[in-house]
């Protein structure tokens, strides 16, 4: 399967533990989303690679969370210190400049902190 | 992050029958509007992007058309099945870097 993969697909956490997720997208994209969404809503953007730089990184996203894309190739997600307001559902997405607007989603990582 | 609204929030549809929903967004800078398709452990499923005025698309019993200068778009599910059941997204990708503003979606279930 050459989709976008998420790691781990769920994780429980303890209230001020740190947690990291990983996101592998489609070999050829050399664009990278996170998103979030919480229950009853869509899902809201949180950061945004172009290779390996970091171009965007939404308001609302606190100091805590941090993103990285070493190499243009993977992502990964940190969350220090998170808190139950953390809890929600991380997707990541993936895309080609050369591909349009079309965006390539993951499965998820379902996130509870308790 | 624009403005993208859904409704309703949920739908119940008997087997057989036919339903549509719709989402608004915001008409002026109007680049392209998604909708995908998210089945309960699965992947958000990109089953539409559109980008005219007038549009029509279709996917097997799928079908959605979309008007920009009203900034509206409807999606049609024709004989539903219980393989419908998933939440509907719509999403307003912005011109320069594509990230996606998403409405809230709308769940549909499709009863037996």
């Amino acid at each position: 399967d050459t989709g976008v993969s998420q790691d781990p697909r769920h994780k429980i956490t303890k209230r001020g533990q740190n947690v990291t997720f990983r996101c592998d997208p489609i070999s050829e994209h050399n664009r990278l989303y996170w998103y979030r969404q919480t229950l009853g809503q869509g899902p809201e953007f949180l950061t945004y690679f172009q290779n390996e730089a970091q171009l965007e990184k939404s308001r609302l996203l606190s100091d805590r969370f941090s993103a990285e894309r070493p190499k243009g190739s993977f992502s990964t997600l940190e969350i220090q210190r998170t808190e139950q307001g953390d809890s929600a559902m991380y997707l990541c997405a993936s895309s080609s400049t050369a591909g349009g607007t079309e965006a390539f989603f993951g499965q998820g990582t379902r996130l509870t902190v308790v | 992050i624009l403005n993208v609204e859904q409704s309703p929030q949920s739908l119940h549809v008997q087997e057989g029958d036919s339903t549509n929903f719709t989402c608004s967004f915001p008409s002026s800078n109007f680049y392209a509007l998604h909708w995908y398709r998210w089945e309960t452990a699965k992947s958000p499923e990109a089953l539409f992007v559109m980008t005219l005025n007038g549009d029509e698309k279709k996917k097997g019993r799928i079908s959605a058309t979309l008007n920009t200068k009203e900034g509206y778009s409807y999606l049609y599910i024709k004989g539903s099945q219980p393989e419908d059941s998933a939440t509907y997204l719509c999403a307003f990708p912005h011109a320069n870097d594509y990230k996606l503003s998403f409405g809230a979606g709308t769940t549909v279930t499709v009863r037996a």
